[in-house]
């Protein structure tokens, strides 16, 4: 079975450019999360869906960045406009059941630079 | 609010050795859950265990071992005849019953040298 599926690996920009991330969870889980990952901050919970639905977003950092889940199938990570401080590790993540009780499968991850 | 913390930035040991990496944890929650996850060089993160704060015993999985001690508020992590191949950044991460939410330690950069 296919895991948890990021696009892209790499992603270079500029900054003020608008920058989306996309990740495909492993069919027939329910909840999906976006974690950050950077040196200063470790891995930061950005938002976290259940059943589509946007549970919890109070880890996303400012208005700049917003997230959907159109689909079961499908979600997306939005900075704009990006900053060279929004540089990081981006991971996307999906788990059976709710919330981050169960074992979480983690993406490869999009390493992101804003120059 | 749930926190966890793992003192060790980074430790490096030679090949079989042991080796032992802390993680205490803090929450208000009467039921949680602890986890561990490595993640080697390549980036990905992989799951390893997960506990429930009503099952205190020691889990132990080939090389690998796990103590859960409540009264000290530890998830310790021993990998035994250490190898190469176990060398990656090791996070303990915990989620609380109410709130859902998985949060990070800081994580532990293990080296292990030939």
């Amino acid at each position: 079975d296919a895991g948890v599926i990021q696009s892209p690996r790499h992603e270079v920009t500029e900054m003020g450019q608008e920058v989306t991330l996309r990740c495909k969870p492993i069919s027939g889980h329910n909840s999906l999360f976006w974690y950050r990952q950077t040196m200063m901050r470790g891995l930061e919970l950005l938002i976290y869906f259940n059943n589509n639905v946007p549970i919890d977003d109070s880890g996303m950092p400012e208005d700049r960045f917003s997230a959907k889940m159109p689909n079961a199938s499908f979600s997306t990570l939005k900075i704009q406009p990006s900053e060279p401080r929004d540089s990081a590790v981006y991971f996307c993540a999906s788990s059976l059941g709710q919330g981050g009780v169960e074992k979480l499968f983690f993406g490869s991850g999009t390493q992101l630079s804003v120059l | 609010a749930q926190k966890v913390t793992q003192a060790q930035t980074e430790i490096s040991v030679v090949e079989k050795e042991d080796v032992t990496l802390d993680c205490v944890y803090e929450t208000r929650d009467t039921t949680y859950y602890l986890f561990w996850y490595k993640q080697p060089p390549s980036g990905e993160l992989v799951f390893l265990i997960r506990r429930n704060s009503f099952d205190e015993q020691n889990e132990i999985s080939g090389r690998y071992s796990w103590n859960f001690q409540k009264s000290t508020s530890s998830f310790n992590f021993t990998i035994t005849a250490s190898q190469v191949v176990d060398s990656a950044v090791y996070f303990c991460a915990l989620s609380e019953a109410q709130g859902n939410k998985l949060v990070f330690g800081a994580g532990t950069i293990l080296r292990v040298k030939s």
